[in-house]
C-alpha cells in the first residue's frame, strides 16, 4: 500500500514570496490532516479535511495561510506571503475516517526554510 | 490551556537499560491517546494507542505504555532497549471534549548508546 505523499521535500524561499506545498493521501482515506512542525516542538494541526470539506481550519493563520482538498482526494497548502517563523515541517497525514480512534499516517512533510 | 507535556526532552541510554518517557496532559473528560515515533530519516508512524479497556496497552517493538487516569498520565515504556530504538518519540492526546483535534506534545528525542 503506497503512503502518504507530499512534495517538494525541501523548499527555501525568501521572506514575502509565496510557496505551495501538495499531499496525495493514502487511497480511499477520507480525511486529510495538515500539520505544522517548528524545529523542537510537536506537530501542530493545521487544518483537516473529510472529503472536500473542511473540518477544522481553527489554528491555520488564515492572512496568509489556505488550503484546498478539491475533489476529496489530493491537497495542497500555500502561504502567500511567508513569514520567517514560518520555517519548518509542513506534514500531511490522512486516516479512513475520523471518530478520534483512526491511526493517522504521516507524509515525509516538506522543510521549509523562509530566509 | 488544554496541553500535552513531555517533561524529558532528551534522554540517553545505554543498550539494555530500560525506558520511561513521561507524558501528562490537561484534558478533561473522554480521551484516546497514542505514543508516535519517528526513526531518523524516517516518518512519524504509530507506535501504540489507548481508547479503553486495560490502562496497560502493548505496542509495537516491545513498547508499553499505562494510561492513568487519576495523574492524566500516559508514560511510555519498555524494559531493555535496544540501538535501533533511538528515535524521537511523541505523545499525543484526542480530547472529545477539544473535538476530534490530534494535540502533540513536544516531543523526546531518545538516543541509545551501543
Amino acid at each position: 500500500e503506497a503512503g502518504v505523499a507530499q512534495s517538494p521535500r525541501y523548499k527555501i524561499i525568501e521572506k514575502r514570496q509565496s510557496v505551495a506545498f501538495w499531499c496525495n493521501p493514502i487511497s480511499g482515506h477520507a480525511t486529510l490532516y495538515w500539520y505544522q512542525q517548528i524545529l523542537g516542538q510537536g506537530p501542530k494541526l493545521l487544518i483537516q479535511f473529510q472529503n472536500n470539506g473542511v473540518v477544522d481550519d481553527s489554528q491555520l493563520p488564515k492572512d496568509r495561510f489556505s488550503a484546498e482538498r478539491l475533489k476529496g482526494v489530493d491537497s495542497t497548502l500555500k502561504i502567500q506571503p511567508a513569514k520567517l517563523e514560518d520555517s519548518a515541517v509542513y506534514l500531511c497525514a490522512s486516516s479512513q475516517i475520523n471518530t478520534g480512534e483512526e491511526t493517522q499516517y504521516f507524509g515525509p512533510g516538506t522543510r521549509l526554510l523562509v530566509l | 490551556a488544554q496541553s500535552v507535556s513531555q517533561h524529558n526532552h532528551h534522554v540517553i541510554l545505554s543498550e539494555a537499560a530500560s525506558l520511561e518517557l513521561g507524558c501528562n496532559y490537561s484534558y478533561g473528560g473522554t480521551v484516546n491517546l497514542f505514543w508516535y515515533v519517528q526513526y531518523p530519516g524516517q516518518h512519524l508512524q504509530l507506535l501504540l494507542k489507548y481508547f479503553s479497556g486495560d490502562p496497560l496497552v502493548k505496542g509495537i517493538k516491545g513498547f508499553e505504555a499505562e494510561f492513568i487516569k487519576s495523574k492524566f498520565s500516559f508514560n511510555l515504556r519498555k524494559p531493555s532497549v535496544q540501538w535501533s530504538d533511538t528515535a524521537e518519540y511523541f505523545c499525543a492526546v484526542i480530547s472529545f471534549n477539544a473535538g476530534n483535534m490530534l494535540t502533540f506534545g513536544g516531543g523526546t528525542r531518545l538516543m541509545v548508546k551501543p
